[in-house]
């Protein structure tokens, strides 16, 4: 079965730096697959990045989706006070489709 | 502007049954899969549930199979969850999901989801 692992389980950064949020498979999608998602406290999760690397509509253009291989990545370029919360990634290519990684909270340092 | 309002949580005793609500507006409901994902409290996401726009198809997260049904209702823009035979590993925040037009299993617009406690 496929797995998300990402990594690191915490970030802890001040805003105006430059986070990277790492989501690894366990297997190569086959595509590019995958999803990203913020949730904030009390929040539900909203949709920033599919396809790896595709803005969901509205989503600032800080946010950056990448890929290779196996591993994937959400970079924020810069850091603002809303953007502390707990990222997810999702995978939807292989069995069990649309499985979560565990999630990183990215806090203020 | 799309909006997913999810209704019908509760406290239900183990071996119970509830019947989850999720009325849409602000898009055309009938052309897109839609989904069921749960977040067990200070925990992850797991998808549970996805149907496709005409109801035709349905996938089932293993741990639900047999206990839970989705249905749709196109007509009043509303999805259901059906849940049987609960238990307390099923107590969790239900949020109702919006796919998009090919079945791709990411959603990009969320409910505020409902609880549902089993104890």
């Amino acid at each position: 079965d496929m797995v998300l692992t990402q990594s690191p389980g915490t970030l802890s950064l001040s805003p105006g730096e430059r986070a990277t949020l790492s989501c690894r498979a366990s297997q190569r999608l086959g595509s590019t697959s995958l999803a990203w998602y913020q949730q904030r406290p009390g929040q539900a999760p909203r949709l920033l990045i599919y396809d790896a690397s595709r803005r969901a509509t509205g989503i600032p253009d800080r946010f950056s989706g990448s890929a290779s291989g196996t591993d994937f990545n959400l970079t924020i370029s810069r850091l603002e006070p809303e953007d502390f919360a707990v990222y997810y990634c999702q995978q939807y290519c292989c069995s069990p489709l649309g499985t979560f990684g565990q999630g990183t909270t990215l806090e203020i340092k | 502007q799309v909006h997913l309002v999810e209704s019908g949580g509760g406290l239900v005793r183990p071996g119970g049954s509830l019947r989850l609500s999720c009325t849409a507006s602000g898009f055309s409901f009938s052309d897109y899969y839609m989904a069921w994902v749960r977040q067990i409290p200070g925990r992850g996401l797991e998808w549970v549930l996805y149907i496709s726009m005409s109801a035709t198809t349905t996938y089932y997260a293993d741990s639900v199979k047999g206990r839970f049904t989705v249905s749709r209702d196109n007509a009043k823009k509303s999805l259901f969850l059906e849940m049987k035979n609960l238990r307390s590993d099923d107590t969790a925040v239900y949020y109702c999901a919006k796919g998009d037009e090919w079945g791709n299993f990411y959603f990009d617009h969320w409910g505020q989801g409902t609880r549902v406690t089993v104890s």
